[in-house]
């Protein structure tokens, strides 16, 4: 099984929906990461959590909302979504003290 | 933020030839990571570097850590079809609010024609 899972892998939905993404992991890992990638322009912080009680925006956080429900799940939600949030979205955790981040498969969003 | 630049953009080669890509920062990194990302998958590391001049290597693969720590460079020899996909380096600047972020280049994605 893998270690860091992303729920749904894929995701049509319509311009001012809510939409909420999942991501949970099994590596018992502190830290958790919501990054963003488009094509030609590599992968973008969305938010970062260094524990559970420990929230931080990250470059491009400006529409997007997170909640970390536990060690092992972080979320992101789109309050509103707009076609421009259109995007490959990935999770990613680290352990405390490490730098090496470990990937999801990541949730490709269309939004229309 | 902090910038990374990473080059090539694009590299189209034949089979069996060497690879050379690089990265480099307009600061001083303290970790320098390198990525794969298959196509509809998400980024799988390949190798990581902790000290100035470090060369470390993973089967065909060789990184290097340089010695400014300001650049890192991702060596393949003899590429294969399977090699093709997009090359991310990562750094991590180890100082005040910034700890734990990776900061990414824009990718390299290589091509290879049998």
């Amino acid at each position: 099984d893998a270690d860091v899972t992303q729920t749904p892998r894929n995701r049509i939905t319509k311009t001012g929906k809510r939409i909420m993404l999942e991501c949970s992991q099994t590596k018992g890992h502190d830290r958790m990461y919501w990054y963003r990638q488009d094509p030609g322009l590599g992968l973008r912080l969305i938010y970062y959590s260094f524990d559970v009680k420990d929230i931080n925006k990250g470059e491009i956080s400006d529409g997007y909302s997170v909640s970390r429900q536990a060690q092992a799940k972080f979320s992101l939600s789109l309050e509103s979504a707009i076609p421009n949030q259109t995007a490959l979205y990935f999770c990613a955790t680290s352990d405390w003290g490490r730098y090496e981040q470990y990937f999801g498969p990541g949730t490709r969003l269309t939004v229309t | 933020g902090q910038q990374l630049n990473q080059s090539p953009q694009s590299m189209f080669i034949q089979e069996g030839e060497d690879v050379s890509m690089n990265c480099t920062s307009s600061s001083i990194f303290n970790t320098w990571l390198w990525y794969k990302q298959d196509p509809g998958e998400g980024p799988v590391l390949l190798i990581a570097l902790y000290k100035a001049g470090e060369l470390t290597s993973n089967g065909r693969l060789t990184a290097q850590f340089g010695i400014t720590r300001k650049d890192s460079f991702l060596n393949i020899s003899a590429s294969i079809p399977s090699d093709v996909g997009i090359y991310f380096c990562a750094g991590q600047v180890d100082r005040g609010s910034t700890l734990g972020r990776l900061y990414f280049g824009r990718g390299t994605q290589l091509t290879v024609w049998p």
